[in-house]
């Protein structure tokens, strides 16, 4: 269970056009997902978080007009990068967090496996 | 969040047991330890999380100092498919409806060999 999928794996697009990454919660309904962005040899770095029905959050730094996130069901996230550049080359990966019942209740973040962005 | 501190680099044998240490000195009480890996080129794995009580699933164990301060993740007979970065990521317990992300450091990259 708690499986994350996100699509496409990979993606190569010319610069100034558009690219959409659709994250997907299987198995579970997730009313939060996040989206993290990692380069080459460096570890993740958290842009957004997706709450269903209402605006992202967007970390310090992020651009909210660039990366456009929708987050229209309770199993689905969508982060669209906009007039894309080469330097917006990355790996894009989003979690969904699930949520654990009992006391004291926590949760947990699955992972998808991750959109290679290649901007030219 | 409390703050982590891994080694950066570790080795082990194939079929031998791999322990991960990680310290967190200031967590507080309500904070929990998390563990993930990430494979080469993939989404991080989750792999394991404690609060206070030692852990266990199919995957590793959890081992958490009574003061807390430190803990340890084992996977008890490494495979070479265990090659990855593992984090360790304290976050604090959410009440009602209110949650804390994840901050993920630099990790250990351990390194299971032949």
């Amino acid at each position: 269970g708690a499986v994350v999928s996100q699509h496409p794996s990979w993606v190569i697009c010319k610069s100034g056009t558009s690219v959409k990454i659709e994250c997907r919660s299987l198995d579970f309904q997730a009313t939060t997902m996040f989206w993290y962005r990692q380069f080459p040899k460096q570890s993740l770095m958290l842009m957004a978080t997706s709450n269903e029905g209402s605006k992202a959050t967007y970390e310090q730094g992020v651009e909210k007009d660039k990366f456009l996130i929708n987050h229209a069901s309770l199993t689905l996230s969508t982060l669209t990068v906009t007039s894309a550049h080469p330097e917006d080359s990355s790996f894009y990966i989003c979690s969904a967090r699930f949520e654990t019942s009992g006391a004291p209740s926590t949760d947990t973040q699955y992972f998808g496996p991750g959109t290679r962005l290649t901007v030219l | 969040d409390a703050k982590t501190t891994q080694p950066p680099s570790m080795d082990c044998a194939e079929g031998r047991a791999a322990n991960l240490p990680c310290n967190h000195s200031t967590i507080s009480g309500n904070e929990y330890v998390y563990w993930y890996r990430q494979i080469h080129s993939q989404g991080p794995q989750y792999i394991i999380h404690g609060l206070k009580n030692n852990e266990t699933n199919e995957m590793a164990s959890l081992i958490i100092t009574e003061d807390r301060k430190s803990s340890t993740l084992i996977l008890p007979h490494a495979t070479l498919r265990d090659t990855a970065v593992y984090y360790c990521i304290v976050r604090g317990v959410f009440m009602n409806s209110g949650y804390s992300t994840l901050t993920f450091g630099k990790g250990t990259m351990l390194l299971v060999s032949p």
